[in-house]
């Protein structure tokens, strides 16, 4: 069965210091796969996508970056946080077309102080 | 644009009550349909569908989703609701291009109260 890893859960950052998520997906090849940011609580904004390895798409112009080195491996990163950086992070996969559900990791709750 | 509206920021209903969360879609574009839940602090669940074929979906946790094609609607439905069903949850639908892209709904919260 596939499962999708994200780490940490929880961080706290100061203003101007570098940040790195990662996401892991295992047991399926070539998933797509997404950074969505949430606020206070409510809807998911989309950051970024990828298709393949190193094929990212920004939707937002932002502070942040992404990266998928490998297959199954997606780094949401930023050389220097924001205090508007601040909320809470979701990774997702899905598989390729249209009408594929996306399976989502737990979250990273990101403070940057 | 295709886009997902949920009309009502939060719901409330009696443990033991029907309960519906509503999700009206724009027409352009395959309706391709999800719902998904989020507990506090936690990602995202899935818990059904709608593609084609039965305009009545089952999925988990005893959730039910009615596609209505003249309403342009898709609400999440449960015969008797739980305290424990309490959470926020989002009407999705799958973006026209091949990426797999997921458009959300705004999100509404469920407050089931004993």
């Amino acid at each position: 069965s596939q499962t999708i890893h994200q780490w940490p859960a929880t961080l706290v950052q100061p203003v101007g210091s570098p940040l790195s998520l990662e996401c892991t997906v295992e047991g399926t090849s070539n998933p797509n796969l997404y950074w969505y940011r949430q606020a206070a609580g409510r809807g998911l904004q989309l950051l970024f996508y990828s298709v393949g390895i190193g094929q990212i798409s920004s939707e937002v112009p932002q502070n942040l970056s992404a990266s998928r080195p490998q297959d199954r491996q997606f780094i949401l990163s930023s050389k220097k946080l924001l205090l508007s950086d601040s909320g809470f992070y979701l990774c997702a996969w899905n598989r390729m077309g249209v009408g594929t559900e996306a399976f989502f990791g737990q979250g990273t709750r990101l403070t940057v102080v | 644009a295709q886009s997902v509206a949920q009309p009502e920021d939060q719901v409330n209903v009696a443990e033991g009550n029907p309960l519906t969360v509503k999700c009206t879609y724009s027409v352009s574009g395959n309706p391709y349909l999800f719902w998904y839940v989020q507990y506090p602090n936690r990602g995202l669940q899935f818990l059904l569908k709608y593609i084609t074929g039965d305009n009545l979906v089952k999925g988990s946790y005893g959730f039910e989703a009615e596609f209505n094609k003249s309403q342009t609607s898709f609400h999440l439905k449960k015969p008797s609701a739980l305290v424990s069903d309490s959470a926020l949850y989002f009407c999705v639908r799958s973006g026209s291009s091949n990426t797999g892209k997921l458009i959300f709904g705004q999100g509404t919260t469920l407050q089931v109260k004993p």
